[in-house]
């Protein structure tokens, strides 16, 4: 049983540079979320999604771009990455509404933007 | 949006102490979850507690949501306790959680 796996774990970027990340889950899960960690800052939510090819935005989306076109992936876009952009990215799944359920956790992606 | 209050922020232990964990939150919610994050980064979900008292092993928690706040106890600390603990709240859409900013808690030998 997988769970929530991420894709890749670690990754460097020169400033400028487009990459996607992506987030399975095989829990069969409606909702799937994105989050970045920085130090000091806890787990800001950046997208999530309440279903197959529906997105929302978070408390940070500016730079980033999210599809769900499947159920089971959620991906995370970066256009043009910035140093900014440097964290640590967790992805997440729920069944139902965060009111009545456990949301379940990938390993995270070290992201590094030079 | 709601505000999710943590402390402290830093906790140093022994091992074998105890130690109570608190989480304030700035409005009424349906959901409140606390999780560990490993010193490898893993995020683990310890306990769904949107009222009343859980139990699992060493640890428990209290969420009173009628005061806004909830509450993790660890006793009889492990090295293996180290970590971040974070507390996690429904967003007012109910659609999303909303981290606090964690309690960084050390526990020695």
């Amino acid at each position: 049983n997988a769970g929530v796996t991420q894709t890749p774990k670690f990754r460097v970027l020169k400033t400028g540079q487009s990459m996607t990340l992506l987030c399975a889950q095989d829990m069969n899960h409606e909702y799937m979320y994105w989050y970045r960690q920085d130090p000091g800052m806890g787990l800001r939510l950046i997208h999530y999604s309440v279903g197959e090819g529906t997105t929302a935005k978070g408390e940070v989306p500016d730079g980033y771009n999210v599809s769900r076109l499947k159920k089971q992936n959620f991906l995370l876009g970066l256009e043009s990455a910035a140093p900014s952009q440097t964290s640590v990215y967790f992805c997440a799944s729920s069944y139902s509404v965060p009111t009545n359920t456990e949301a379940f956790f990938g390993q995270g992606t070290r992201l590094t933007v030079v | 949006g709601i505000q999710v209050e943590q402390s402290p922020p830093d906790l140093i232990l022994q091992e074998g102490a105890n130690s109570t964990l608190r989480c304030n939150f700035s409005d009424s919610v349906n959901n409140l979850q606390w999780f560990h994050q490993n010193p490898w980064g893993q995020l683990i979900n310890l306990f769904y507690i949107p009222s009343g008292t859980k139990q699992n092993g060493r640890l428990s928690a209290t969420t009173v949501a009628t005061e806004r706040y909830s509450l993790l106890y660890i006793s009889s600390s492990q090295t293996t306790d180290s970590g971040v603990y974070f507390c996690a709240v429904e967003n007012q859409a109910g659609t999303a959680l909303i981290f606090g900013k964690g309690t960084t808690l050390s526990v020695s030998s």
